[in-house]
């Protein structure tokens, strides 16, 4: 079982409000991902990191921020929320692949932030 | 760029049916194929994977092959139960870029009833 956690799992917040959305993990992985899923479902990768001190912007522009100061902590923070932010945030984590095959992500059970 | 098209649903079954999931994707070189599932309100849990062609990947009653020669990786199982009811996502690894990333097709709601 993939120990991945999310906190908190709902957050209904009002527009302009800084949030910040925990994520952590106890497996020891170097790669965490922070993933934006549409109500439609679709999967967006938003932030990503190597390790500590390493820190990406995916595929989809976001005005979310990230930090890795520790390996097991990767949490995202929103300065000023916006309706436009309402979504369902998944947290995921890898093992380095050591130049092997792909290895699998992890994923915690998400993150549904509603601004209103 | 790399791709996933997986099939639209919602895909609505009766207990004991069997059921196929299309997935295909447009990828340069050779990826590894995924299938994960999320239940409702939980995270994203790999199903299944192949990491090269002709590869067969199974898990609790599910399979799916790689077929390089179709580009294609679809999802099936014999006898669904109503436990399966979730939204099935067909993904690829991409190390283009720079990263290893995964792309996710836009997921098939399965929906089982009794």
């Amino acid at each position: 079982e993939a120990d991945i956690y999310q906190t908190p799992r709902y957050l209904v917040i009002g527009t302009g409000k800084k949030i910040t959305l925990e994520c952590s993990q106890t497996m020891g992985h170097d790669k965490m991902y922070w993933y934006q899923q549409d109500p439609g479902m679709e999967l967006h990768l938003i932030h990503y990191s190597y390790g500590v001190n390493s820190t990406e912007k995916g595929d989809l522009s976001s005005e979310s921020t990230v930090s890795r100061i520790r390996t097991e902590h990767f949490p995202l923070t929103l300065e000023s929320a916006r309706p436009s932010h309402t979504s369902q945030y998944l947290c995921a984590s890898s093992a380095s692949d050591g130049g092997g095959p792909y290895n699998e992500q992890f994923f915690g059970p998400g993150t549904r932030l509603t601004v209103l | 760029g790399n791709s996933v098209t997986q099939m639209e649903g919602p895909v609505t079954l009766s207990e004991e049916a069997f059921l196929t999931i299309n997935c295909t994707y447009t990828a340069t070189g050779y990826p590894s194929l995924f299938w994960y599932v999320q239940y409702p309100g939980e995270g994203l849990q790999l199903l299944l994977k192949a990491t090269k062609a002709d590869d067969k990947g199974s898990n609790k009653g599910f399979e799916a092959t790689y077929r390089k020669e179709t580009t294609s990786f679809h999802l099936e199982k014999g006898s669904v139960q109503v436990s399966d009811s979730a939204v099935y996502f067909c993904a690829l690894s991409d190390s283009s870029g720079g990263y290893n990333k995964l792309i996710f097709g836009a997921g098939t709601r399965l929906a089982v009833h009794p």
